[in-house]
């Protein structure tokens, strides 16, 4: 367990509105990542941060935006949201040797209607 | 960029089998990554491995760097080890920590 929190679990929202899902760890860990995960696809990374407003793009980020302006938080924000973004998102921070082992938080199941 | 190939994509089995799941890279990499997805959505880290073999309890992960592939074991299945495996391999070299993950195997096991 590397203390990492997600909220909310759940939300439903409508298409077009925006949306911020927060990513809260208790360990100090300078990397985090938000993934998606989708039925027939492996969890794909969107936005990753390797310090406080040190963030970088993943292979799927058109649509979402990050910010990181405490070590413990980090937040994706969806600026409108679409039904293609219907997803469960989840956290995760690494650790261990060279940064190598990743912990994630628990999800948060978003549907876009 | 690392493409992961995992197989097979389900898998059932009855308690007590001997189970294998396959994962095939492309890239030479350091290390290789084995994750358990509990159904009810919780994802756990279950091996890191570079080289060799890795044996945890019932689950043993094997690696061959040369052929870029590795395998997850699990001897004596049980119907709580029904979950998804996930294989993933590090991207961009792994220097951020960004791993690529495979779509999973989905394993269920019959009592």
């Amino acid at each position: 367990d590397a203390g990492i929190t997600q909220s909310p679990r759940h939300k439903v929202t409508e298409t077009g509105t925006p949306v911020t899902l927060r990513c809260h760890q208790t360990e100090n860990h300078r990397y985090m990542y938000w993934y998606r995960q989708d039925p027939g696809h492996g969890l794909r990374l969107i936005h990753y941060s390797y310090g406080v407003k040190d963030t970088d793009k993943g292979e799927v980020s058109d649509g979402y935006s990050v910010s990181r302006s405490k070590t413990e938080d980090f937040l994706l924000t969806l600026e409108s949201a679409t039904s293609s973004q219907t997803s469960v998102y989840f956290c995760a921070i690494s650790r261990g040797p060279e940064r190598r082992t990743q912990y994630f938080g628990p999800g948060t199941r978003l549907l876009v209607l | 960029k690392n493409e992961v190939e995992q197989s097979p994509q389900n898998l059932t089995a009855q308690e007590g089998e001997f189970i294998t799941i396959n994962c095939s890279y492309s890239v030479g990499i350091s290390a290789l990554h084995w994750l358990q997805q509990h159904p009810g959505g919780g994802i756990v880290s279950l091996f890191m491995l570079s080289s060799g073999k890795k044996k945890h309890g019932r689950l043993i992960a094997t690696i061959n760097i040369q052929e870029k592939h590795s395998s997850l074991h699990i001897t004596a299945s049980h119907p709580r080890d029904s979950a998804v495996y996930i294989c993933a391999v590090p991207n961009y070299g792994g220097s951020q920590g960004n791993l690529i993950f495979g779509k999973g195997t989905k394993l269920s096991v019959k009592p």
